[in-house]
């Protein structure tokens, strides 16, 4: 049973324009995410995160939304770069529930690649 | 320079082998997690621990086993319990406050013949 999904096992986008990567999450207990970017053979690198006081969250080039009611995040890149192709994970923890310092739950990665 | 460290990159085992993955980190965390990736999927929690003494099973614990006796160490042992122990197995620490950020060693590939 996946609690967090990322439905979409590959997305390619043209260098410059907007990436929107979707997650969606089932257990009404998460209430912080984050989103990694990962390499092969690498681990993964810690990009943005939000927690659920908050219905966005803005870095840079990223900007990650939640929607509470629908249990639904995005991550948004923009401009796209060709360093940004990689696999984007989405991340979720039940923090102020009572989480602690639990594990991540992680939904199973979106191969991202950016197209010159 | 702080970081998180997995050694070896690459481990090559005998099936029925007990075989244990370094990390160590010097960021001064709390928190330090084992995960486990495998083709197509995303990371999978095997142990976790909050204080040094303690640690606590994730979600697919069984035939592996940890250790905490130090702050900077978390080794992990997967032994010949484990029935499918190929994987990529990657550590994480954290600070272990409300809203922690868990960040990653490079990951060890343990191939078991």
């Amino acid at each position: 049973d996946q609690q967090v999904k990322q439905n979409s096992p590959s997305l390619s986008v043209q260098e410059g324009r907007i990436s929107i990567l979707n997650c969606d999450y089932t257990n009404s207990m998460f209430d912080y995410f984050l989103w990694y970017k990962k390499y092969p053979a690498e681990g993964p690198t810690f990009l943005i995160s939000i927690s659920s006081i908050k219905d966005k969250n803005e870095d840079g080039r990223f900007t990650v939304f939640l929607n509470k009611s629908a249990k639904h995040l995005s991550l948004h890149i923009v401009p796209s770069q060709p360093g940004d192709s990689a696999v984007y994970f989405c991340a979720a923890k039940g923090v102020y529930s009572g989480g602690g310092a639990d594990g991540l739950t992680f939904g199973k990665g979106t191969h991202l690649i950016i197209q010159p | 320079d702080g970081g998180i460290t997995q050694s070896p990159k690459y481990l090559f085992r005998k099936e029925g082998q007990n075989v244990t993955l370094s990390c160590e980190q010097n960021l001064n965390h709390d928190a330090m997690y084992w995960y486990r990736q495998d083709p197509g999927q995303g990371l999978r929690l095997i142990y976790y621990s909050q204080i040094v003494n303690d640690f606590q099973k994730g979600d697919i614990a069984e035939g592996y086993s940890v250790s905490r006796e130090k702050k900077e160490s978390f080794p992990l042992t997967v032994t010949s319990a484990q029935k499918n122990p190929t994987a990529f197995y990657l550590c994480a620490s954290s600070i272990a406050g409300v809203a922690d950020t868990q960040y990653f060693g490079p990951g060890t590939r343990l191939t078991v013949l």
